[in-house]
């Protein structure tokens, strides 16, 4: 099935680092969300954005929805340890059908 | 409230036998998707189910296949087991509004599936 476009694939940073990752559409979507999924678990959702613009926080977590509705970013602020894992994006399309980024798999160095 | 449960977490399958993995979604949410998450191939859709009906389907061959009960638990079944089908498979819930707040998915820890 489609899958939206995540970038970057994976990441290695220091610890207190900010990291900044984002997924792109060809489509427009009404809803993205953004997901964290650690090592053998299923994807724990972080953040949910309905609104072209929106800017929406969840602690050190930050995520918007683009202007044009076919982006969204989510940057993480003063990285730790516990960040450690794999974040996803979802988008659900005008059809009320979602559609998942391939993933970022970040690594956060003590 | 409680989230997503899916059943069993772990299972060992030999090759040609079948599976039956099932998932009770969170109360109040009638849609039910399935996922094949491997290595390097991220989320796949399998399908999904609305009120006991397959409302949408991916790519997958026939040997799997999935069922919703009347009180939204759903059970997905893969029969004649290959090698390539050990994943994880996640259940995933979500109440279905239009649009707007509450449109969103909520996913089960999932069940590890490996065939030898």
């Amino acid at each position: 099935g489609q899958q939206l476009n995540q970038s970057p694939q994976s990441m290695f940073i220091q610890e207190g680092e900010d990291v900044s990752m984002n997924c792109t559409s060809s489509s427009i979507f009404n809803t993205w969300l953004w997901y964290k999924q650690d090592p053998g678990e299923g994807p724990v959702l972080l953040i949910a954005l309905y609104k072209a613009g929106e800017l929406t926080s969840n602690g050190r977590l930050t995520a918007q929805f683009g202007i044009t509705r076919k982006d969204s970013f989510l940057n993480i602020s003063a990285s730790i340890p516990s960040d450690v894992g794999i974040y996803f994006c979802a988008g659900e399309n005008t059809g009320n059908q979602f559609y998942f980024g391939t993933g970022t798999s970040l690594t956060v160095i003590p | 409230k409680a989230g997503v449960t899916q059943t069993p977490r772990y299972l060992i399958k030999t090759r040609g036998q079948q599976v039956t993995l099932s998932c009770s979604p969170i109360s109040g949410h009638r849609s039910v998707s399935w996922y094949q998450q491997t290595p390097g191939q991220g989320l796949q859709f399998l399908f999904e189910y609305f009120s006991e009906t397959q409302r949408n389907k991916g790519n997958f061959p026939g040997r799997f296949s999935g069922r919703q009960f009347s009180n939204s638990r759903s059970e997905m079944n893969v029969s004649t087991l290959e090698l390539g089908d050990s994943a994880l498979y996640l259940c995933a819930s979500r109440r279905t509004v239009p649009i707007g707040p509450g449109n969103t998915i909520y996913f089960g820890e999932g069940s590890w599936l490996t065939v030898v």
